[in-house]
């Protein structure tokens, strides 16, 4: 099946500085990718939703100045913490659709990538 | 109310007990996800539905669309199969994805 990859898998910061995540697409191109954040024992909330070559789209609550978010190409999004804080420690995860072209969305399927576990000290 | 609902919440289980887990939600939706996550964190999507019933190994999904509700059932569990497993909708009108909150599964030898 399609893989999703993500980089790094585990980060540990200072305050202050900025972390940056990867998520790639590795055997097929990604119309969409999603960036979520899960706190302990809660469910996945949705922060952004980019395409490939246009600006992300983020979800009321979301500062797009903190959360710097890039879709460089098909296979490739990264997110980027910008100085983190203690409260900004979570597990991220990316999440990349693929489907036809033209094609019904029910056709279409979303791929989750293993996510990121950052802790900021 | 949740738009999306899950139940149980928590499951435990004997190896080799037949385990169901429900389902429901309110909205109109494009297909219907059943996710899996370790206690590592990664995600494992399982299943995509918009209609039917599908079956990979020892897992089948069903969805019955006019009640809304679909079930994930496991046959003859495993403790490998301890996981959250989280149902999550497409949003036909937001094109989102909608999650519950999980089932938590515990399968004891």
């Amino acid at each position: 099946g399609a893989v999703v990859s993500q980089h790094p898998s585990w980060v540990i910061c200072k305050s202050g500085t900025s972390v940056k995540i990867e998520c790639r697409s590795l055997d097929f191109q990604a119309t969409t990718m999603f960036w979520y954040r899960q706190f302990p024992k809660q469910s996945l909330m949705l922060m952004a939703t980019s395409n490939e070559g246009s600006k992300a789209t983020y979800e009321q609550g979301v500062e797009k100045d903190k959360f710097l978010i890039n879709h460089a190409s098909l296979t490739l999004s990264t997110l980027t913490v910008t100085s983190a804080h203690p409260e900004d420690s979570s597990f991220y995860i990316c999440s990349a659709r693929t489907g036809l072209a033209g094609g019904l969305r029910y056709q279409e399927t979303q791929y989750f990538g293993p996510g990121t576990r950052l802790l900021v000290l | 109310k949740n738009e999306v609902e899950q139940s149980p919440q928590n499951l435990t289980a004997q190896e080799g007990e037949f385990i169901t887990i429900n389902c429901s939600y309110s909205v109109g939706i494009s297909a219907l996800h059943w996710l899996q996550q370790h206690p590592g964190g990664g995600i494992v999507s399982l299943f995509m539905l918009s209609s039917g019933k599908k079956k990979h190994g020892r897992l089948i999904a069903t969805i019955n669309i006019q009640e809304k509700h679909s079930s994930l059932h496991i046959t003859a569990s495993h403790p490998r199969d301890s996981a959250v497993y989280i149902c999550a909708v497409l949003s036909y009108n937001t094109d989102k994805l909608i999650f519950g909150t999980g089932t938590r599964l515990q399968v004891f030898p």
